[in-house]
């Protein structure tokens, strides 16, 4: 059983376009978090949520909007896709979402190539 | 600003040898470091942490070593074998929720 899943693994798709990534995790975390990495493989966090909570919300457009209907769920959901956009983006979860605790660390899906041409 | 720097975008290795991966960081606020590892087309796993009244664990064939005075961890890989060809990320945590990655180093072993 894959313990971050996330779909689809790869998008193609036109500029201005709505577009969402699916994310589960069957591990019983309480935080999950969208990271992006850019073409200069920089993983940089995006959003985090603790128990459908927001709780970190980065400089990110707003076209971006996290939606968690439950602990086991983050989507994100990207309105009007520009260029820019284009990226790998991976979810993971995390037990407690206390970065600083020992053994407190990230599982991470596969990833989501985006393509916006 | 990157608070967590790899500054070797790749690094090739004979088959044997020692791997070492470097990291740096700027925020003394950090005291939790984790290595990471990504094979192609996969999330990035996790390899092996330390905390920052630690400078020193080691778990199997991976060693992570952290001084804190000069805000620097390495990785070391000894025996290096092909299979551990992949990219490193080295992150970083405070006491927030937030983990801190740098930009990876491309570890390729030579056979």
């Amino acid at each position: 059983d894959t313990a971050v899943s996330q779909t689809p693994k790869y998008l193609v798709t036109q500029m201005g376009n709505d577009k969402s990534i699916k994310c589960e995790q069957n591990l019983g975390h309480d935080t999950m978090y969208w990271y992006k990495q850019d073409s200069k493989k920089f993983l940089k966090i995006m959003f985090s949520y603790n128990n459908k909570e927001l709780i970190i919300n980065e400089t990110v457009p707003n076209r971006f909007s996290p939606k968690s209907p439950d602990k086991a769920h983050l989507n994100l959901h990207i309105n009007s896709l520009e260029l820019g956009d284009s990226a790998v983006y991976f979810c993971a979860s995390s037990p407690s979402g206390q970065g600083g605790k020992v053994n407190e660390k990230l599982f991470f899906g596969s990833g989501t190539q985006l393509s916006v041409l | 600003d990157q608070q967590v720097k790899q500054n070797s975008p790749s690094l090739s290795v004979q088959e044997g040898r020692i791997s070492i991966l470097n990291c740096d960081y700027t925020n003394s606020m950090f005291d939790y470091f984790l290595w990471y590892k990504k094979y192609p087309a996969e999330g990035p796993t996790f390899l092996i942490s330390i905390s920052s009244i630690k400078d020193k664990n080691e778990d199997g064939r991976f060693t992570v070593f952290l001084n804190k005075s000069a805000k620097h961890l390495s990785l070391h890989i000894v025996p290096s074998q092909p299979g551990d060809s992949a990219v490193y990320f080295c992150a970083a945590s405070d006491l927030g929720n937030q983990f801190y990655f740098g930009t990876g180093t491309s570890l390729t072993v030579i056979p």
